[in-house]
């Protein structure tokens, strides 16, 4: 099992410029969830899906959208690029029942990306 | 709405050396607690986790106890190694709906030699 892959693994973007992160994973998770990492500031929630066709917005989704049309994938928009979306992407997958399982996320390698 | 406050890094300690962490939390309800390892170029690890007051979360030789009446899920591990260096952050789960979890904003620990 690959676990959870995301593409690209770098960017770099123009200010302005759109682009689309994948996130796939082949562990039949039900939740999915994109979050950010900047320094000093830990990870923060951009978006989630509680599964297929769902999505929601989390702490941070102003200049995202994204889209859940297959299970095994989530995917994440930028429109139209700004500096303040450099930053360090982390997509995360997680089961959807079992109260034993509940916060244990499986995250992806990470994107960098870079808008100048 | 939830918070998690951890210490600030780095931390750097010698091989051998006792290592704590603190993590203090605030949330509604009771949260599960978990700590999370980031190895240098790579994404978040499942470390430990405790579901309820008074558990102890263990793995690889790290403890974490969830004290609910100090609001604290501290990192401790008696003799660190190389291997050990890395980013680690306590994180609280929502009990339901989104499942999401709340990060703290991470410690660096270096281990020399």
């Amino acid at each position: 099992n690959a676990g959870v892959t995301q593409t690209p693994k770098f960017r770099v973007l123009k200010t302005g410029q759109s682009m689309t992160l994948l996130c796939a994973q082949d562990m039949n998770h039900e939740y999915m969830y994109w979050y950010r990492q900047d320094p000093g500031m830990g990870l923060r929630l951009i978006h989630y899906s509680v599964g297929e066709g769902t999505t929601a917005k989390g702490e941070v989704p102003d200049g995202y959208n994204v889209s859940r049309l297959k299970k095994q994938n989530f995917l994440l928009g930028l429109e139209s690029a700004a500096p303040s979306q450099t930053s360090v992407y982390f997509c995360a997958s997680s089961y959807g029942a079992g109260a034993s399982l509940l916060g244990e996320q499986y995250f992806g390698p990470g994107t960098r990306l870079t808008v100048t | 709405g939830n918070s998690v406050t951890q210490m600030e890094g780095p931390v750097t300690l010698s091989e051998e050396a006792f290592l704590t962490i603190n993590c203090t939390y605030t949330a509604t309800g009771y949260p599960s607690l978990f700590w999370y390892v980031q190895y240098p170029g790579e994404g978040l690890q499942l470390l430990l986790k405790a579901t309820k007051a008074d558990d102890k979360g263990s793995n690889k030789g790290f403890e974490a106890t969830y004290r609910k009446e100090t609001t604290s899920f501290h990192l401790e591990k008696g003799s660190v190694q190389v291997s050990d260096s890395a980013v680690y952050f306590c994180a609280l789960s929502d009990q339901a709906g989104r499942r999401a979890l709340t990060f703290g904003s991470g410690t660096r620990l270096q281990v020399q030699p």
